[in-house]
């Protein structure tokens, strides 16, 4: 069954980086596109990042552009998300999340399977 | 960017009534080469990721009841629980997949009255 999990979320002070990882499995990860999508405590959901199935093209929220790098290594069935020069304001549970795909056709945007999150905790 | 708006924040129902969430675009998200809305409405429960129920406005995914019905064009959408269930209590959020960045509405509380 198709699976993703986050890991690499924590406590990190202001100005500081972390990356995430989400690990795929029960599905052909190199021809789906990913994403990032997070939300904040008591807040609602926010689109961060998006990366093509080959990982040609990327997008990104203008919250986040400059300062979070999407990646994917397709050999290891992983997604990554790197985030720099990290601020309170980026505390918030983060998800990874796949494209849906149906009878052929995928459907950039539209998420069919989501990670149960990661906790990312930006305080001094 | 297209802003997604809701309405209401929330929404108490007693069980077995209909229980009714709107969202709003504030651009057409609806595709005029192939005639579809992109237009998704998802679950979310304290501590599980979203879940989603709709997509192209009206098609319902594979194992959600069919309770659970979607409508509308353009740029006004309603998501309709025709008979609310106890499992039903979440927060809704309507979302588009027309353009980047996605948008995602504020959400709407669900509550049993």
């Amino acid at each position: 069954q198709v699976q993703l999990v986050e890991s690499g979320g924590g406590v990190v002070q202001p100005g500081r980086s972390l990356r995430l990882s989400c690990a795929a499995s029960g599905f052909t990860f190199s021809i789906y596109g990913m994403h990032w999508v997070r939300q904040a405590p008591g807040r609602g959901l926010e689109w961060v990042a998006l990366i093509w199935y080959d990982g040609s093209n990327k997008y990104y929220a203008d919250s986040v552009k400059g300062r979070f790098t999407i990646s994917r290594d397709n050999s290891k069935n992983t997604l990554y998300l790197q985030m720099n020069s990290l601020r309170a304001e980026d505390t918030a549970v983060y998800y990874c999340a796949r494209d849906y795909y149906d009878s052929g056709n995928y459907y950039e945007g539209l998420f069919d399977y989501w990670g149960q999150g990661t906790l990312v905790t930006v305080s001094s | 960017d297209i802003v997604m708006t809701q309405s209401p924040v929330s929404l108490a129902v007693s069980l077995g009534e209909r229980a009714t969430i709107n969202c709003k675009s504030s651009q057409s998200v609806l595709y005029s080469s192939n005639n579809k809305n992109y237009l998704a409405w998802y679950q979310k429960k304290p501590g599980q990721p979203p879940k989603l129920l709709i997509y192209w406005a009206s098609t319902r995914e594979s194992g959600v009841p069919d309770r659970f019905s979607g409508s509308g064009s353009g740029t006004d959408f309603t998501l309709t629980i025709s008979s609310l269930q106890a499992e039903d209590v979440a927060v809704y959020y309507c979302q588009q997949y027309y353009s980047t960045p996605y948008t995602f509405g504020q959400g709407t509380k669900l509550e049993i009255k």
